[in-house]
């Protein structure tokens, strides 16, 4: 697609439910990442896919927090038992490739899913 | 460690003011830089990068030099619009460490018209 496509934009859920996010990267982008954004927190790194490797999980928060790329294109962020800590906008990002893509041309990011626990 | 500091915010400005918003980062290997906006509801967009030493990136009216003396990647405007009110995120990439971008706490820009 022409652009990172995040879905839902909004999931209101309830505390102990289970969530997935969805991520459609751009097309032809080998790599894929997962970043958090809290209030008041900044951005924080969750995990990123490159291509068929093993992917790099040292930011996820606990063993609740769970990833998956298929196919090496769509990527879903699953949250089980959320917590109301967890709410937070989730921005899912492409890039090119890893190392050279990633250098040059920095991340393309989507526009975020906006989870609230309640 | 690979880290990366920005000046705190908010920043206020009034219309055609001169912006500076200082980034200094630590990194074990040879970094790229960028600065990403988030302009209000909305995403991360890349403003504008550099790759190595002495680059200066620019975009919008906006600049930022790559120093490695200085470990230092501040971001410039000459004349501020409302329409810049946004939060500036500082980053980096270290090459051969795999693309994970580390980014600044942000700073947010208010631009008074």
């Amino acid at each position: 697609g022409a652009g990172v496509s995040q879905s839902p934009s909004n999931k209101v859920t309830e505390k102990g439910k289970d969530v997935e996010l969805r991520c459609d990267p751009i097309s032809g982008h080998t790599a894929l990442y997962w970043y958090r954004q809290s209030l008041g927190q900044g951005l924080e790194f969750l995990i990123y896919f490159q291509g068929n490797s093993a992917p790099d999980k040292s930011g996820l928060p606990s063993d609740r927090f769970s990833a998956e790329r298929t196919g090496g294109s769509v990527s879903t962020l699953t949250i089980q038992r959320t917590q109301q800590e967890d709410s937070a906008v989730y921005l899912c990002a492409s890039s090119p490739r890893v190392l050279t893509g990633a250098r040059n041309y920095g991340y393309t990011f989507g526009s975020g899913t906006r989870l609230t626990v309640v | 460690g690979n880290s990366v500091t920005q000046m705190e915010g908010p920043v206020t400005l009034s219309e055609e003011a001169f912006l500076t918003i200082n980034c200094t980062y630590t990194a074990t290997g040879y970094p790229s830089l960028f600065w990403y906006v988030q302009y209000p509801g909305e995403g991360l967009q890349l403003l504008l990068k550099a790759t190595k030493a002495d680059d200066k990136g620019s975009n919008k009216g906006f600049e930022a030099t790559y120093r490695k003396e200085t470990t230092s990647f501040h971001l410039e405007k000459g004349s501020v619009q409302v329409s810049d009110s946004a939060v500036y995120f500082c980053a980096l990439i270290i090459y051969n460490q795999g693309g994970k971008l580390i980014f600044g706490q942000g700073t947010e820009l208010s631009v008074k018209p």
